[in-house]
């Protein structure tokens, strides 16, 4: 069983559509979250950071963490298509550790048509 | 505020010549560095790290190295390229109080 799974896609929404993206993973020592956007042909930008279970919402953003479930959800409201991109999730274990290892799921590709 | 930047942006390079990227951050001091590659379909590998000058870790068994000469600076190299090295290189970097990591604009290498 990989560490994390996220589902490639890709996945097409009309503009205005309510979209989840999620990830699931099976080390349960991971208590950080971040979901990173990325354009084509471009570096990863940081969306959002949470820490253990709850919600984060910042804007049309919303991020869920379940660690009971093992599983993570990023939500954005009222998709626009500059929303297009891939969506990376990712998470670590050890804050304050020496090296700040992140394991990545795959990515989505979301495609927001007007 | 902090920046990190990439270059070459492209690159063509034939199989068997030698590779150098380069990554520097600005506004941090310190950094935890990271080198990726990015391929169609295999998501983010992580080749090397550093958490100082000197101190290079490496991911992954392959051709390529990556050394720290200064303290946000991060170079990626190989002397001999392979078809199999083409793909898309990230640098990323982290501060010493947080997981999160930020990403350079990236470096797209294609081996002929």
């Amino acid at each position: 069983q990989k560490e994390v799974e996220q589902d490639p896609g890709p996945l097409s929404v009309p503009e205005g559509a309510i979209v989840s993206l999620n990830c699931t993973y099976s080390n349960s020592a991971f208590q950080y979250f971040m979901w990173y956007r990325q354009y084509s042909r471009k570096g990863p930008e940081l969306l959002m950071y949470t820490y253990s279970s709850g919600n984060k919402e910042d804007g049309r953003f919303t991020a869920q963490v379940d660690k009971s479930s093992k599983y993570i959800s990023l939500f954005i409201r009222d998709s626009q298509p500059s929303d297009s991109a891939t969506y990376l999730c990712a998470m670590s274990g050890v804050s304050g550790g020496s090296n700040y290892k992140l394991t990545f799921g795959k990515g989505t590709l979301l495609t927001v048509n007007p | 505020s902090q920046t990190i930047h990439q270059w070459p942006a492209t690159l063509v390079q034939p199989v068997g010549s030698p590779l150098s990227l380069e990554c520097t951050v600005e506004g941090t001091s310190n950094p935890n560095l990271y080198w990726y590659r990015q391929a169609a379909g295999r998501g983010l590998q992580l080749l090397f790290y550093s958490v100082g000058i000197g101190q290079i870790s490496s991911e992954v068994p392959q051709n390529l190295s990556a050394s720290r000469p200064q303290d946000r600076q991060f170079i990626l190299s190989s002397k001999k390229l392979l078809l199999s090295d083409s793909g898309f290189y990230l640098c990323a970097w982290t501060s010493g109080s947080t997981d999160t990591q930020y990403f350079g604009p990236g470096t797209r290498l294609t081996v002929l």
